[in-house]
Parts: C-alpha cells; structure tokens; sequence
C-alpha cells in the first residue's frame, strides 16, 4: 500500500518569505512523486513532479521540490512567497511509470500568505 | 497543455433525484479517466477508475449502483448520483489521461454537487 502525509494543515508564511510545505511518503517500490495546487472551487493544478534524475525537481510560478530518498520525503518550497500563492496544496505518490495506475495523495495543506 | 471539462460546475438537487456530471477531454483522447471524491478541507478520494469500453473499476467502499460511471468514449465520461441524498453533497473532480502509458493525469475543474 502507498500513502502520502501532509503532516501541516496549515502553513502562514508573510509575503517575500520563503515557503515551505511539507511531503513524506511510504510506497512499496520506487515512487513518482507530485505537487497540485488548487484554487477556491477549482479542480487540481499541476505544479511539479519527480519521475528519476535530479533530486531537485523545479516546476511552474516559481516552485521546486526535493526528493530525499532516505527521509522519504518531497516538500514543496518557494523562496518568496506570493500572496497568490495561497491555496490548498497536495502532495501524491504513485508507483510505476503507468499513468493509469493510482494515484495516492496526502490530506492537504492550506497555504495562506499575509500582505 | 491537455485541458479537462467538466459539466456543470455546480449542480443543486432534490434528494431522491439523479444527477449526471460530464467530463471531457478537450484536446486529446483519454483512454482512462478517474472519478474523486472530495470533502470539505479534506483530501481527494479516488472513487473509480473508468477505461474506455469497459466496465469502472471501483475503489473500496464505494457504491458502483448508486455512482454509475460510463465511459462511452475517447473522450468523455460520465458519473451518475442515483438517488442522491444529502450525505452525497460533495465536489466531485474527475481526471483523464492519454493512450500512452506513460500521459499524466490532467484534472477538470470539478463539479459542486448539493443535495438538498
């Protein structure tokens, strides 16, 4: 079984300061790791992923993620945060290359950045 | 990039009554699409997963004759509440994926589902 924890409800960060929202996973075999953003009554974002290669993986509006192997974890990170950038962010695992197969995701974390 | 519909996006309903959501992949041809749940503050639940030409797949728990999934083609999908009662109020997300193996999951906009 594979499973995601998100272990922050919420994270409040002020505009300008880095932003990081915290990922760790358990699967049996290796893991595809994502980050999705979603908006108020939106559907998912995509906003990165980690497949093999370069452990930091950078994706869109300015965010990246690291895959450490060894502490199973994927947080997400922003080096100045946006008040935009607030929203609910997920974290999902999934094993294998094939699309088709499931994806796992954490419980969220709501992002919210003051002025 | 590829862009998922959905239809509505919001829906208000009598308990008792069956609503139908659409999802559709605009842009390219999804051989599977997935159907998730999602509660207040809460996370995405994976209710199914439907190939095309064939039967859902239902994820545990999950009631195949109340939430119908039918996936008549490339590129659409459809999920029926029947008989919906207010503990089936929720937003209901679905997602698509291309005929390779290898296309990610592109999510719609979802659908906010109230049952009165």
């Amino acid at each position: 079984a594979q499973s995601v924890a998100q272990p922050e409800d919420q994270v409040n960060v002020a505009e300008g300061n880095p932003l990081t929202v915290k990922c760790t996973y358990s699967v049996s075999g290796n893991p595809y790791l994502f980050w999705y953003v979603q908006y108020p009554n939106r559907g998912l974002q995509f906003l990165l992923k980690y497949i093999t290669g370069d452990n930091l993986v950078k994706g869109s509006y300015g965010f990246e993620a690291e895959f450490n192997k060894s502490q199973t974890s994927f947080h997400l990170k922003k080096p100045s945060a946006l008040v935009s950038d607030s929203a609910l962010y997920f974290c999902a695992v999934r094993v294998g290359k094939a699309a088709g197969n499931k994806l796992t995701f954490g419980g969220g974390t709501r992002v919210l950045v003051k002025p | 990039g590829a862009v998922v519909s959905q239809h509505p996006s919001r829906v208000i309903c009598k308990s008792g009554t069956s609503v139908k959501i659409e999802c559709r992949s605009l842009d390219f041809q999804a051989t599977t699409m997935f159907w998730y749940r999602q509660f207040p503050k809460k996370s995405l639940m994976l209710m199914a997963t439907s190939n095309e030409g064939s039967k859902a797949t239902y994820e545990q728990g999950v009631e195949k004759d109340k939430f119908l999934i039918n996936h008549a083609s490339l590129t659409l999908s459809t999920l029926t509440v029947t008989s919906a009662h207010p503990e089936d109020s929720s937003f209901y997300i679905c997602s698509a994926k291309g005929t390779s193996s290898y296309n990610e999951q592109f999510f719609g906009p979802g659908t906010r589902l109230t049952v009165l």
